[in-house]
Formats: C-alpha cells, sequence, structure tokens
C-alpha cells in the first residue's frame, strides 16, 4: 500500500546527543514536511522541501536539521542544539502544486521523542 | 501570514449528541481548508476539505464543515458522534499560492456514555 513510513515509533535519547528521524514515502510526491506536536499547540512547521536537493526552514527550524538527497526520502536531525525537544514529530508529504491541485497533506503515523 | 482559532479546546459530548466545533481563520488572501482528525499516537487523517463552490462540505465518517466568507469560519458538524469519534480535531488553511499549511491549536472532542 502507498504511504508515509516514519521512525522509530518511539526514541529516547540523552541530553545532549544528536538523533534522527526517519522518514519515507512511496506515494511518488514531490513535496515533504516535517512538523512538531506539543500538547495544546497544534503543529508548528519545521522544515519542508519541495524538490530534491532543496529544502527551507519552517517557522521552528532552530536545532534542527534536514536533508533531501532522494525525493522518497527526508530525514530530520533533531541536534543538541534544541533546547526542548522533547515531542511528537510528523512527518507528511503532498503533489507538488501545480494546476490548482490544493496539495493535500499527507501524514506519516510519527515519531515520539523523549529526552531524559 | 495566515492564522487558525479553535475556539475550543476540550468538547465534551454524549453519545447520539450532536456536536459544532469551531473554527476561525484570518488570512490577507484566499485559502483552502481543511479538518483533519488525529487518534491517540496517531498521524493525521484527512476529514474534509473546501476548495471552492458549495459552502457545505461533507466528509467522512459523517462530518460536514459550513465555509463561512464573511465571518471567515468553517465550523465543522457532526448530528449524532459515536464513542469512536472522540479524538483531537485540527483545523487547518493553506493559501491559493502558498506552499505551507497553517494549524489551529487543535480541540479533543471527548464522547461519553
Amino acid at each position: 500500500d502507498g504511504g508515509i513510513t516514519q521512525s522509530p515509533k518511539y526514541l529516547f535519547r540523552k541530553e545532549g546527543q544528536n538523533v534522527t528521524l526517519s522518514c519515507e514515502q512511496n506515494l511518488n510526491h514531490d513535496a515533504m514536511y516535517w512538523y512538531r506536536q506539543d500538547p495544546g499547540q497544534g503543529l508548528r512547521l519545521i522544515y519542508y522541501s519541495q524538490i530534491v536537493n532543496d529544502f527551507q526552514k519552517g517557522d521552528i527550524a532552530e536545532g534542527y536539521s534536514v536533508s533531501r538527497e532522494k525525493k522518497e526520502s527526508f530525514p530530520l536531525t533533531v541536534t543538541s542544539a534544541q533546547k526542548n525537544p522533547t515531542a511528537f514529530y510528523l512527518c507528511a508529504s503532498s503533489i507538488a502544486r501545480t494546476g490548482g491541485n490544493t496539495g493535500e497533506l499527507f501524514f506519516g503515523e510519527g515519531s515520539r521523542l523523549t529526552v531524559l | 501570514a495566515q492564522s487558525v482559532t479553535q475556539l475550543d479546546s476540550q468538547v465534551p459530548v454524549f453519545e447520539e449528541a450532536p456536536v459544532e466545533l469551531r473554527c476561525n481563520y484570518s488570512s490577507s488572501v484566499s485559502v483552502y481548508l481543511f479538518w483533519y482528525v488525529q487518534y491517540p499516537n496517531q498521524g493525521l487523517q484527512l476529514l474534509l476539505k473546501y476548495l471552492s463552490g458549495s459552502t457545505l462540505v461533507k466528509g467522512i465518517n459523517g462530518f460536514e464543515a459550513e465555509f463561512n466568507k464573511s465571518q471567515t469560519s468553517f465550523h465543522l458538524r457532526k448530528p449524532s458522534v459515536h464513542i469512536s469519534d472522540t479524538a483531537e480535531y485540527f483545523c487547518a488553511v493553506r493559501p491559493f499560492e502558498g506552499n505551507k499549511l497553517v494549524f489551529g491549536a487543535g480541540t479533543i472532542l471527548r464522547v461519553k456514555s
């Protein structure tokens, strides 16, 4: 089945360690996104990419990094510079917005990161 | 820039009762509007979307929403809720020419028996 796969689902990290969250999609979508979810704050955009080898910062990019070397993959690294990394992270993808397409987002199941 | 306000953080309701989850947005440009649902520890699933045309939009699981341009609102309704509707619901907007989906803070719907 087509979809978005995020791994791991749960991850624990010690302070000062970098950690990488995986996101893979087989929907042949051009655009991919990373959101952070905290209780009562909705979803906030970290990074997004509309094409391979290109990405843009979202609203809360500090302390995070991404790469987009392949169309189907958009990993997110949470670095030690991120002051409060404990959160639920959601990856999404969409068709590139052409011809009036609304660019509806399709989401993965999420990865919960806890810093000990 | 766009912003989305979901007026209720939690809505408790008894099973088989009607429910309305409120959403207001602010934008200087035309937008598409969406409602997503999230079950515990899962990703988001699209309930419905408004693109253009009829202001009443029907979605999955018996939900519907009405777009009101003058009041910049997009409230979600269901005439009779089920226990299985217990979840968090997010309203979101996306400008016609933009790239980013902006979400509200979410409304937790708790259906009680």
